[in-house]
């Protein structure tokens, strides 16, 4: 099936700073990735959906303000948790469909840990 | 507007026993529907999936088939190992104007113990 990276797997970063976390395609090109964030022992919530040269859609709650969404490339969006405190420490996956496919592949997920 | 409901977890079985994950969804139009799999500290992986009504997803000897005029999806396996021991999904997608939007249920975690 089709693969998605997603990097890094894990990161450590002290509060008041920022954390870019990239995803990409490796053998297709995705017009639209999808952000997800997990807290533990709870379901997938979608934060945002990532679209190829315009911007991002984020669901209701999420502030785009913090959560920073770039798709500058077909097989390239990036999450950049902006200003990051302890309560933004999470699980967060990315997810995309390949052309023509309802099926999703997942990255891998980053642990964001916010000290 | 669309959601997907699953049974609590965990539930805790001796291997080789029998497994059934209830899922049941309620969605506008006819969505397809998915069981994915998360083991600890990774990403999910696709497990099975349905695209219309009647239709029986399989895989690793799990089965789940599309039940539309109950909404539901319930995952089975006839003798699960330990190394079934994960948290599964159910998960239904609608179709946005970029690509399929998933709608997660809240995941049931499985122990299985020898």
């Amino acid at each position: 099936g089709a693969v998605v990276s997603q990097h890094p797997s894990w990161v450590i970063c002290k509060s008041g700073t920022s954390v870019k976390i990239e995803c990409r395609s490796l053998d297709f090109q995705a017009t639209t990735m999808f952000w997800y964030r997990q807290f533990p022992k709870q379901s997938l919530m979608l934060m945002a959906t990532s679209n190829e040269g315009s911007k991002a859609t984020y669901e209701q709650g999420v502030e785009k303000d913090k959560f920073l969404i770039n798709h500058a490339s077909l097989t390239l969006s990036t999450l950049t948790v902006t200003s990051a405190h302890p309560e933004d420490s999470s699980f967060y996956i990315c997810s995309a469909p390949p052309p023509g496919q309802d099926e999703a592949f997942f990255g891998q997920g980053t642990r964001l840990t916010v000290v | 507007g669309n959601s997907v409901t699953q049974m609590e977890g965990p539930v805790t079985l001796s291997e080789e026993a029998f497994l059934t994950i209830n899922c049941t969804y309620t969605a506008t139009g006819y969505p397809s529907l998915f069981w994915y799999v998360q083991y600890p500290g990774e990403g999910l992986q696709l497990l099975l999936k349905a695209t219309k009504a009647d239709d029986k997803g399989s895989n690793k000897g799990f089965e789940a088939t599309y039940r539309k005029e109950t909404t539901s999806f319930h995952l089975e396996k006839g003798s699960v190992q330990v190394s079934d021991s994960a948290v599964y999904f159910c998960a239904l997608s609608s179709l946005t104007g970029g690509g399929n939007k998933l709608t997660f249920g809240t995941g049931t975690q499985l122990k299985v113990e020898l």
